[in-house]
């Protein structure tokens, strides 16, 4: 069965350090990885996905994820938090059987001034 | 491009009464996805279209809830009778079909409606 963990609900950053939210998966085919974010009140926002190739993604708002095969995860990474960046992050994934996504629980990000 | 339009933003209605959210997807995407969320469920899908056909309909959680997709520029999620148990956020999302290019097997969202059920 697929899944996908988002191990800390929510994550505190200070503005200027790095931020990682984690998120691993299980599927039984090759995996196709998403992340999301959403603001309060506003519908989920496209940030990167893996489908193939590099297993560094590069995204919208200097966010980018790492395909760890071995380890089943997909981290979302960026190298200095902005106060902006405080939202809610969804990680997803689907295999190549099934393409509905299975999503993760979200994880709270909130970014310290 | 308009992105996807959900109608209405916010519905208050009392229990019993028939809900009608509608969806306009992106034009060209052959998927169309309804999600709900609430804070003690998360995000559920409840049922996902393609070319205008359902295909999996397991998350929609009793019979009072029907979706329909009459052509590939509209949607309707309806529920009724209502209860208060239905109150959350409901979103509509569409994607291309599934792909390795950049923009195919993404899920864009519209901003969702907001119902509560008194």
């Amino acid at each position: 069965a697929q899944s996908v963990a988002q191990p800390e609900d929510q994550v505190n950053v200070a503005e200027g350090n790095p931020l990682t939210v984690k998120c691993t998966y299980s599927v039984s085919g090759n995996p196709y990885l998403f992340w999301y974010v959403q603001y309060p009140n506003r519908g989920l926002q496209f940030l990167l996905k893996y489908i193939t190739g590099d297993n560094l993604v590069k995204g919208s708002y200097g966010f980018e994820a790492e395909f760890n095969k071995s380890q089943t995860s997909f981290h979302l990474k960026k190298p200095s938090a902005l106060v902006s960046d405080s939202a809610l992050y969804f990680c997803a994934v689907r295999d190549d059987s099934n393409y509905q996504l299975i999503w993760g629980a979200g994880t709270k990000l909130i970014i310290k001034p | 491009d308009a992105g996807v339009i959900q109608s209405p933003r916010h519905e208050v209605t009392e229990m019993g009464q028939e809900v009608t959210l509608r969806c306009k997807p992106i034009s060209g995407h052959d998927y169309l996805f309804w999600y709900r969320q609430t804070m003690m469920r998360g995000l559920e899908l409840l049922i996902y279209f393609n070319n205008n056909v359902p295909i999996d309909d397991s998350g929609m959680p009793e019979d009072r809830f029907s979706a329909k997709m009459p052509n590939a520029s509209f949607s309707t999620l309806k529920i009724q009778p209502s209860e208060p148990r239905d109150s959350a956020v409901y979103f509509c999302a569409s994607s291309s079909r599934p792909g390795t290019g950049a923009k195919t097997d993404t899920q864009y969202f519209g901003p969702g409606t907001r119902l509560t059920v008194l």
